[in-house]
């Protein structure tokens, strides 16, 4: 049974770094791109970008000049950090697993609240 | 690329059925049989339910059926349960190389 999960900081200052980090239970690393997706409270889903085993990566091009996802394979385990954060980076922030052009497996979502 | 247009709100009683539409463009849902679709509860994370346009992950219900026509595509459920209220969104590939994912605005289905 695959099982995502994830954690990292609730709360941050304006400016300041996002960081979350998802791990990955029982399952194949390799072979998958490794998702994250978010979701502004009461709002719809947007995705961020994605990393494959390899470390190949792509971004929202709204987010790319802030974004960086990275990938410990050793661990099983990817990264994100996004820089400069604002009021509008306020979401639940999800990991999710993707074997081609579809989300199968997600993590719980973490609520990032950005407020000074 | 914009986000994917879904109705807002869609409401069927028990036992009926519903289609909820998703509708793109040439670039995404119209060029690609790349369509999903997730159901979301209240503090949950999204599930999927269809892949592929019309393929169903194992474990989900054969009440959920997918579809495309054009630059549309549809998700129907059948024989709706209480169980089945919650919000739903499409998600298409797309032929953007720099985002390749875009979502629906999502539709909040209600069981009356």
């Amino acid at each position: 049974q695959v099982r995502l999960q994830q954690w990292g900081a609730g709360l941050l200052k304006p400016s300041e770094t996002l960081s979350l980090t998802c791990a990955v239970y029982g399952g194949s690393f390799s072979g998958y791109y490794w998702n994250w997706i978010r979701q502004p409270p009461g709002k719809g889903l947007e995705w961020i970008g994605e990393i494959n085993r390899s470390g190949g990566t792509k971004y929202n091009p709204s987010l790319k000049s802030r974004v960086t996802i990275s990938v410990d394979t050793s661990r099983n385990r990817f990264s994100l950090k996004l820089n400069s954060v604002t009021a509008a980076d306020t979401a639940v922030y999800y990991c999710a697993r993707a074997p081609l052009e579809w989300f199968d497996y997600w993590g719980q979502g973490t609520l990032v609240t950005v407020s000074s | 690329q914009s986000a994917l247009t879904q109705p807002a709100s869609v409401s069927g009683s028990p036992g009926q059925s519903i289609t909820i539409s998703c509708t793109g463009t040439s670039s995404d849902v119209g060029g690609y049989n790349y369509v999903s679709w997730y159901q979301q509860h209240p503090g949950k994370a999204p599930k999927l339910m269809i892949y592929d346009v019309s393929n169903r992950p194992s474990g989900v219900s054969n009440r959920f059926s997918g579809s495309k026509s054009g630059n549309t595509a549809s998700l129907t459920i059948s024989g709706l349960q209480a169980e089945d209220e919650a919000d739903y969104y499409c998600s298409s590939y797309t032929s953007s190389n720099s985002l390749p994912y875009v979502f629906g605005t999502g539709t909040k289905v209600t069981v009356l």
